[in-house]
């Protein structure tokens, strides 16, 4: 059990349009949802954190009128990408925990290109 | 103090030996400390985790190393395969924390792990 899904694993756009990425918990309610980012060969760093139903929050330096996050019910957080620049282009992994346990289950990612 | 510091950044070993990486931290509150694999374009998966009530917990030939009062933690992989070629990241997090940063994992910088057959 514990299986989080992406959608799309990987996406190409252009500079100006909005990508939306969604993350599903396939088998458990997700109280809590994490988005990250990563750069090739570095670390994860967080961008924000999304409880159900309420407002996500965000990480120091992540602006949240460009990455919009939604978090509409215990299965399903979104990511909203607008206006992307080739900057934005990185790799993004949700993950998900589960009724307060500490356990973060991650997704496979969305590779984001922004041409 | 946030910071969990890892080591080394990359690691070559031979088939059959054992890989051992090293983490170490400075947030006397965390109390949580897992450790993920990523292979290449994949999301991490959790390995093994370890709560700081305990000096060491082992899954197959996988083994946490914890010593609370030098604030450091370890993975060891024992007979190491190719197939482990992957990389590895340590994470802690604060349980208790409410808030804001609640579940939140700070993670390690990761290790590249190059396993020769």
């Amino acid at each position: 059990g514990a299986v989080v899904s992406q959608h799309p694993s990987w996406v190409i756009c252009k500079s100006g349009t909005s990508v939306k990425i969604e993350c599903r918990s396939l088998d458990f309610q997700a109280t809590t949802m994490f988005w990250y980012r990563q750069f090739p060969k570095q670390s994860l760093m967080l961008m924000a954190t999304s409880n159900e139903g309420s407002k996500a929050t965000y990480e120091q330096g992540v602006e949240k009128d460009k990455f919009l996050i939604n978090h509409a019910s215990l299965t399903l957080s979104t990511l909203t990408v607008t206006s992307a620049h080739p900057e934005d282009s990185s790799f993004y992994i949700c993950s998900a925990t589960r009724g307060g346990r500490e356990t973060q289950y991650f997704g496979p990612g969305t590779r984001l290109l922004v041409l | 103090q946030q910071q969990v510091k890892q080591s080394p950044q990359s690691l070559i070993v031979q088939k059959g030996g054992i890989s051992i990486i090293n983490c170490a931290y400075e947030n006397t509150a965390f109390d949580y400390f897992p450790w993920y694999q990523q292979f290449p374009g994949k999301g991490p998966a959790l390995l093994i985790a370890i709560r700081p009530d305990v000096s060491e917990k082992k899954e197959g030939r996988f083994t946490i190393s914890f010593n609370k009062s030098a604030k450091q933690f370890s993975l060891h992989i024992m007979d190491s395969q190719p197939g482990d070629s992957a990389t590895y990241f340590c994470a802690a997090s604060n349980t208790q924390a409410g808030g804001t940063s609640y579940g939140k994992l700070t993670f390690g910088q990761g290790t590249i792990l190059t396993v020769h057959p």
